[in-house]
């Protein structure tokens, strides 16, 4: 059974383009959360949500906007695609989310994004 | 600001020789502790976890920890390890956000 899972898993695109990912999990988990891993492979988070709430939103660009349509779900929606967006982005999900919560993070198979 | 390194970037070791990663954090108190493994083109697996009580943490694939907070570390170390564990290694702490360390790639030779 897959407890992250992302579609897709590798997504080619050209500049200027929108596109979206989607990250859903069956584990039951409130919070869900966007990682992106850049060519030197760092992890850093772009946002989080609890309940459908967002709680943690990163200084990302305007063009990258979640949407969370259940607790379940939390897709990543980005606009106007530009070269430097080309990264392998993460899903992950866990149990709380509390600010100081012992939760472990689970995270998915990650989307290669390459922006032509 | 919080932060977590892990000085190795690229560490060789041969097949069935001893391991260890090295992971330092800077944190105002002791955040809890994570390491991540991930394999070429997959995800993020966890392999184990500090939150407080005993300072060695047993994790999975023989895979251990010790946290030691006067030198604000958190090694990851097994016996002997095994060409299957190439992989690229994440060291985490979680005061809030979860803070990735920069990862040190294993190799592992014949």
């Amino acid at each position: 059974d897959t407890a992250v899972s992302q579609t897709p898993k590798y997504l080619v695109t050209q500049m200027g383009n929108d596109k979206s990912i989607k990250c859903e999990q069956n584990l039951g988990h409130d919070t869900m959360y966007w990682y992106k891993q850049d060519s030197k492979k760092f992890l850093k988070i772009m946002f989080s949500y609890n309940n459908k709430e967002l709680i943690i939103n990163e200084t990302v660009p305007n063009r990258f906007s979640p949407k969370s349509p259940d607790k379940a779900h939390l897709n990543l929606h980005i606009n106007s695609l530009e070269l430097g967006d080309s990264a392998v982005y993460f899903c992950a999900s866990s149990q709380t989310g509390a600010v100081m919560g012992t939760d472990t993070q689970y995270f998915g198979p990650g989307t290669r994004l390459t922006v032509l | 600001a919080q932060s977590v390194t892990q000085p190795d970037i690229h560490i060789t070791v041969s097949e069935g020789a001893s391991l260890e990663l090295r992971c330092n954090y800077s944190y105002g108190a002791t955040p809890y502790l994570f390491w991540y493994v991930q394999s070429p083109g997959q995800g993020l697996q966890l392999l184990l976890k500090y939150f407080s009580g005993d300072t060695l943490v047993q994790g999975i694939k023989g895979f251990e920890a010790e946290f030691k907070r006067s030198q604000s570390s958190f090694n990851l170390r097994k016996p002997s390890v095994h060409w299957s564990d190439a992989a690229e290694y994440f060291c985490a702490a979680q005061g809030g956000k979860l803070i990735f360390g920069q990862g040190t790639e294993l190799s592992v030779k014949p």
